[in-house]
C-alpha cells in the first residue's frame, strides 16, 4: 500500500513570497492533518480535516496560511506571504476512520521549508 | 493544556548497551500516551501507543514503553540497541478533547555508536 505522498520535498523562497505544499493521503483514508515542525521542536498540529470539513484549525495563522481539501482526498497548504519563522518542516499525515484516539496516523516524507 | 516533556534532547550510547528514553506529561485527566520515531528525512512512524489496559505496551523494533500514573511519565525502553536505531524519538499525549489531537514533545536525539 502506498504512503502519504508529499510534494515538493523541499522548498527556498524570500520572504514575502508565496509558496505551496500538496499532499496526497493513503487511499482511502477519511481524516488528513497538516504539522509544522520547527527545527528542535516536536510537530505542531496546524489544522485537522475530516473528509473535505475542518475539524481544528485552532492554531493555523489563518492570516497568511490557507488549506483546502478538495472532494476530500488530496490537500494544499498555502503561506501568503511568507516570514523568515515560516522556516520548518511541514508534514502531513492520515488515518483511515474518525478523530477517535484509536485511530493511527500514519506520516508522509514532509516538505522542508527555507525562507530566506 | 496538555504539554509533553522530553528532558533528554540528546542521548548517546553504545551498540548492544540498554537505553532509555525519558518523557513526562501533565494532564489530571485520563490520557492517551504515544511514541514515534523519525528517521533522517522520513517522516513519523508509530512505534507504540497506550490506550488503557496493561502498563507495559511493546511496540515495534524491540521497543517497550511503561505508563506511570502516579509519576505521570511514560519512558521508552530497549534492552539492546543497534546502529539502525539512530534516530529522533518523539512523545506525544492527546489532549483529550473530541479532536484527541496529538500534543508532540521535543523529541530525543538516539545516537548509538558501534
Amino acid at each position: 500500500e502506498a504512503g502519504v505522498a508529499q510534494s515538493p520535498r523541499y522548498k527556498i523562497i524570500e520572504k514575502r513570497q508565496s509558496v505551496a505544499f500538496w499532499c496526497n493521503p493513503i487511499s482511502g483514508h477519511a481524516t488528513l492533518y497538516w504539522y509544522q515542525q520547527i527545527l528542535g521542536q516536536g510537530p505542531k498540529l496546524l489544522i485537522q480535516f475530516q473528509n473535505n470539513g475542518v475539524v481544528d484549525d485552532s492554531q493555523l495563522p489563518k492570516d497568511r496560511f490557507s488549506a483546502e481539501r478538495l472532494k476530500g482526498v488530496d490537500s494544499t497548504l498555502k503561506i501568503q506571504p511568507a516570514k523568515l519563522e515560516d522556516s520548518a518542516v511541514y508534514l502531513c499525515a492520515s488515518s483511515l476512520g474518525g478523530t477517535g484516539v484509536r485511530e493511527t496516523q500514519y506520516f508522509g516524507p514532509g516538505t522542508r521549508l527555507l525562507v530566506l | 493544556a496538555q504539554s509533553v516533556t522530553q528532558l533528554d534532547s540528546q542521548v548517546p550510547v553504545f551498540e548492544e548497551a540498554p537505553v532509555e528514553l525519558r518523557c513526562n506529561y501533565s494532564s489530571s485527566v485520563s490520557v492517551y500516551l504515544f511514541w514515534y520515531v523519525q528517521y533522517p528525512n522520513q517522516g513519523l512512524q508509530l512505534l507504540l501507543k497506550y490506550l488503557s489496559g496493561s502498563t507495559l505496551v511493546k511496540g515495534i523494533n524491540g521497543f517497550e514503553a511503561e505508563f506511570n500514573k502516579s509519576q505521570t511519565s511514560f519512558h521508552l525502553r530497549k534492552p539492546s540497541v543497534h546502529i539502525s536505531d539512530t534516530a529522533e524519538y518523539f512523545c506525544a499525549v492527546t489532549q483529550g478533547d473530541s479532536s484527541y489531537k496529538l500534543i508532540f514533545g521535543s523529541g530525543t536525539r538516539l545516537l548509538v555508536r558501534p
